[in-house]
């Protein structure tokens, strides 16, 4: 089975430009959330989608947004690109949010990333 | 400027040796933890997990051990390999708590160098 997958790999953008991260989840998973890595930083929260809705989000301005699909994949947007915004995006999935409360657990899996760089 | 990387912990250790990777966590609000390891150029890859109401479980090769009084996370991993060269993370997550359930806090990390 695939896992999380997600494209590009790696962009390289200049300062000013707007960038679209793309995300598709585990199959039977729907809920979708982000982060962004910085070099030598833990993961730090960004959205988190379920059912195409909003769900949480992290300590981020407004340039970043993000949606869900019908088919659960979803795309993270940043607009007008800064040099801090150079990092890795990962995109994780899980299952969906009774069966998290349920099991009062929620596992979530990570893709490989996209490695953005900002000029 | 300064690099954050060049201040993670570290940890080196020879083949065959025993791991163990120290977490402390801030929220103590939080009810459910993972950790996570992270090769480079990869994402985070699910090692084990525990819930609140546990002190210990045990994977494969590895174990966990929560101390909810003092808020600290431990990993220790059995007869350490090359192929376990990699950076630790501790995450903690509110999984009954609003809209917060999707949002993993992580820690800084810990560098495993494993000699062989």
């Amino acid at each position: 089975d695939a896992g999380v997958t997600q494209s590009p790999t790696h962009l390289i953008k200049t300062r000013g430009q707007h960038v679209t991260l793309r995300c598709s989840p585990i199959s039977g998973h729907k809920s979708v959330s982000w982060y962004q890595q910085v070099l030598g930083q833990g993961p730090q929260f960004i959205f988190q989608y379920y059912e195409k809705e909003e769900r949480g989000r992290g300590n981020f301005p407004d340039r970043f947004s993000a949606r869900q699909f019908p088919n659960y994949s979803s795309e993270l947007n940043v607009n007008a690109l800064l040099l801090g915004d150079s990092a890795l995006y990962l995109c994780a999935s899980s299952l969906n949010e009774r069966t998290a409360r349920v099991n009062a657990k929620n596992i979530q899996y990570f893709g490989a990333g996209t490695r953005l760089s900002v000029l | 400027g300064e690099s954050v990387g060049l201040h993670l912990p570290t940890l080196s250790v020879q083949e065959g040796d025993n791991s163990i990777i120290n977490c402390a966590y801030s929220n103590s609000a939080s009810d459910y933890f993972i950790w996570y390891k992270q090769e480079s150029g990869k994402g985070p890859q699910f090692i084990i997990d525990i819930r609140s109401n546990m002190d210990k479980r045990q994977g494969q090769r590895v174990t966990v051990l929560l101390n909810k009084t003092v808020k600290h996370l431990s990993l220790q991993i059995a007869a350490t390999q090359p192929g376990d060269s990699a950076v630790y993370f501790c995450a903690e997550n509110r999984s009954g708590g609003g809209t917060s359930y999707g949002k993993l806090t992580f820690g800084q990390g810990t560098i495993l160098t494993v000699h062989p």
